[in-house]
């Protein structure tokens, strides 16, 4: 039982340059999280998930996009990146109340 | 949307001390945990406890649910009890069980 994965742990961008966040769970778990962690800040939610299908925004979803295929699998895209997204991008899921989370990737955009 | 206050924002603690670590909200919650983020960026759940006391070893929680507040209380600290305590709820009036975070307070426990 992994928990929740996330790949990959580091990426390093250039301005402009997209890629895709890989979130996976093998809890059966419903919902499903993207955050960022900036430093000094706690977590802020981008978008989640309530089911295979099924996505919405969170408090900042500006520059990201997402896709539940499939129950166990989360995707964060971000189709230009801006030195802005650097941050810590953290993955979660939960059936209802408490949610585990990721170990994290750490994304640079230069 | 829903406020979460931590204090301290930062600590410092000799090894073998006792600390008490506080969460304010602003609204009814129907969640509330208690995290940890080690030295090395992971987050490790503490407590689930949106009202009541939780204990676990040299841990425990009390939400007071009433009152808006949360308290950690960690004791006879440990160097590896460094990192930093995030408190997160979800609204009673929210959807998706999404959790808002406070800021955090990051504690450092020196021999």
């Amino acid at each position: 039982n992994a928990g929740v994965t996330q790949t990959p742990k580091f990426r390093v961008l250039k301005t402009g340059q997209s890629m895709t966040l890989l979130c996976a769970q093998d809890m059966n778990h419903e919902y499903m999280y993207w955050y960022r962690q900036d430093p000094g800040m706690g977590l802020r939610l981008i978008h989640y998930s309530v089911g295979e299908g099924t996505t919405a925004k969170g408090e900042v979803p500006d520059g990201y996009n997402v896709s539940r295929l499939k129950k166990q699998n989360f995707l964060l895209g971000l189709e230009s990146a801006a030195p802005s997204q650097t941050s810590v991008y953290f993955c979660a899921s939960t059936s209802y109340n408490e949610q585990f989370f990721g170990p994290g990737t750490r994304l640079t955009v230069l | 949307g829903i406020q979460v206050e931590q204090s301290p924002p930062d600590l410092i603690l000799q090894e073998g001390a006792n600390s008490t670590l506080r969460c304010n909200f602003s609204d009814s919650v129907n969640n509330l945990q208690w995290f940890h983020q080690n030295p090395w960026g992971q987050l490790i759940n503490l407590f689930y406890i949106p009202s009541g006391t939780k204990q676990n070893g040299r841990l425990s929680a009390t939400t007071v649910a009433t009152e808006r507040y949360s308290l950690l209380y960690i004791s006879s600290s440990q160097t590896t009890d460094s990192g930093v305590y995030f408190c997160a709820v979800e609204p009673t009036a929210g959807t998706a069980s999404k959790l808002t975070f406070g800021t955090g307070t990051r504690l450092q426990v020196t021999l």
